[in-house]
């Protein structure tokens, strides 16, 4: 079946810029998550959804960052006035979610995205 | 609050040697333990996963974990590397698969003939 997928998979944004990156997760999964990887990192947590509620968003790095997912599906990530700083990979993944006896996130291709 | 070392940044192996990379985590309470492996330019791929019960669980591609609560630790192992092993690898913590997941920096494993 269809995995989570990711677009664009590549942005150049110039500084200043706004940007949205979205993402389409597995169809039926309740939870969304949203990761920046940064180059030669490992993921670290940005926010995330269970259906359209955005249950923890603490690891948004600053209000430039704002993410929604309205109708429980697509969820968005928008990035206003882009600074350097924000280059990096965002990946994103969603799971089953709590009610489900599985308990893995599947990850999509992520979005690199550079900043100049 | 949740953390991951793994310590190794970098490891080279040969073909058909055996592998294991190490993972050490920082949780309170029984901890739910990933390992991921990301090819260049790819998503991540979960290899295998450890909730409860026995402490040695198999994944995909041949590889296998231990969970050790008194060292906090659950190394990733492989008894023969294949070229195509060549990747990135990620532990991962969580209080489950459906929290937000706390990563390791990763190590990077390269594969030579």
């Amino acid at each position: 079946g269809a995995g989570v997928s990711q677009s664009p998979r590549y942005k150049v944004a110039k500084r200043g810029q706004d940007v949205a990156l979205r993402c389409d997760p597995i169809s039926g999964h309740v939870s969304l998550f949203w990761y920046q990887q940064a180059l030669g990192q490992g993921p670290e947590f940005l926010t995330y959804f269970q259906n359209e509620a955005q249950l923890d968003k603490s690891g948004l790095p600053s209000d430039r960052f704002f993410a929604e997912r309205p109708e429980g599906s697509v969820s968005t990530l928008k990035i206003q006035r882009t600074q350097q700083e924000d280059s990096a990979v965002y990946l994103c993944a969603s799971s089953h979610g709590p009610k489900i006896g599985t308990y893995e996130q599947y990850f999509g291709p992520g979005t690199r995205l550079t900043v100049t | 609050a949740q953390s991951v070392t793994q310590p190794d940044i970098h490891i080279t192996v040969s073909e058909g040697a055996s592998l294991e990379l190490r993972c050490n985590y920082s949780y309170g309470a029984t901890p739910y333990l990933f390992w991921y492996v990301q090819s260049p330019g790819q998503g991540l791929q979960l290899l295998l996963k450890y909730f409860s019960g026995d402490t040695l669980v198999q994944g995909i591609k041949g590889f296998e974990a231990e969970f050790k609560r008194s060292q906090s630790s659950f190394n990733l192992r492989k008894p023969s590397v294949h070229w195509s092993d060549a990747a990135e690898y990620f532990c991962a913590v969580g209080e489950s698969g459906n929290t937000p997941l706390v990563f390791g920096k990763g190590t990077r494993l390269s594969v030579i003939a």
